[in-house]
């Protein structure tokens, strides 16, 4: 099983470049999100998709911008990187949306990001 | 600020002992869950445990809500060396669909 698979691994990028973080997941999930984590602070969410054609901003989503492709796939967009950008990205998918649902989130193995 | 905060930021034990971490949080909630992190991978789902509930078990782990003290403990019993990971309690709240994660505990367990 595959799960949550994310590309690339590892990135870097110059100020004002831009990139595409690349999200599948094949548990037939509908919830898709994308976290950020930083160092000394848990995980941020940047976007979530509750289901096939809708998204939505979480705590942290300026510089961002998200595409639900299809049920499996759910992209990030970094349209002019900046150094406060760099950080490990993680994308995780749930059967219904978090939250009171208690659906446990199955996470990627994230996507290491610097930004010089 | 975060809801929910643990406690110790860091640990370090012998292999064969207990291991506990504590999460405090703020507001009232749904339900907590705890989640581990090896090094250089994805968070992995731990345990479950609602608002109504005291405590839940599953092998090695015991979790306890104290929703009166707006906190949680999470128990490792009899610890390994593969339990070395950072853990994370994240807390739903009340109504609608915000997770929000702590910012973790390290484990260290020495063999």
């Amino acid at each position: 099983n595959a799960g949550v698979t994310q590309t690339p691994k590892f990135q870097v990028l110059k100020t004002g470049q831009s990139m595409t973080l690349q999200c599948a997941q094949d548990m037939n999930h509908n919830s898709m999100y994308w976290y950020r984590q930083d160092p000394g602070m848990g995980l941020r969410l940047i976007y979530y998709s509750a289901s096939e054609g809708t998204t939505d901003k979480g705590e942290v989503p300026n510089g961002y911008n998200v595409s639900r492709l299809n049920k499996r796939e759910f992209s990030l967009r970094l349209e002019s990187a900046a150094p406060s950008q760099t950080s490990v990205y993680f994308c995780a998918s749930s059967e219904a949306l978090q939250g009171s649902s208690g659906r446990a989130l199955h996470f990627g193995n994230g996507t290491r990001l610097t930004v010089t | 600020s975060q809801q929910g905060e643990e406690d110790p930021q860091a640990l370090s034990i012998q292999e064969g002992e207990n291991a506990t971490m504590n999460c405090s949080y703020k507001t009232s909630i749904n339900n907590l869950q705890w989640y581990r992190q090896n090094s250089g991978r994805g968070l992995v789902h731990l345990i479950l445990i609602r608002s109504n509930e005291r405590e839940k078990h599953s092998g090695r782990l015991r979790v306890t809500l104290d929703t009166s003290k707006k906190s949680s403990s999470l128990l490792i019993t009899a610890s390994r060396a593969a339990d070395t990971a950072s853990y994370f309690c994240a807390t739903a709240m009340e109504y609608g669909n915000k997770l929000v994660f702590g910012a973790g505990t390290i484990l260290r367990v020495k063999s």
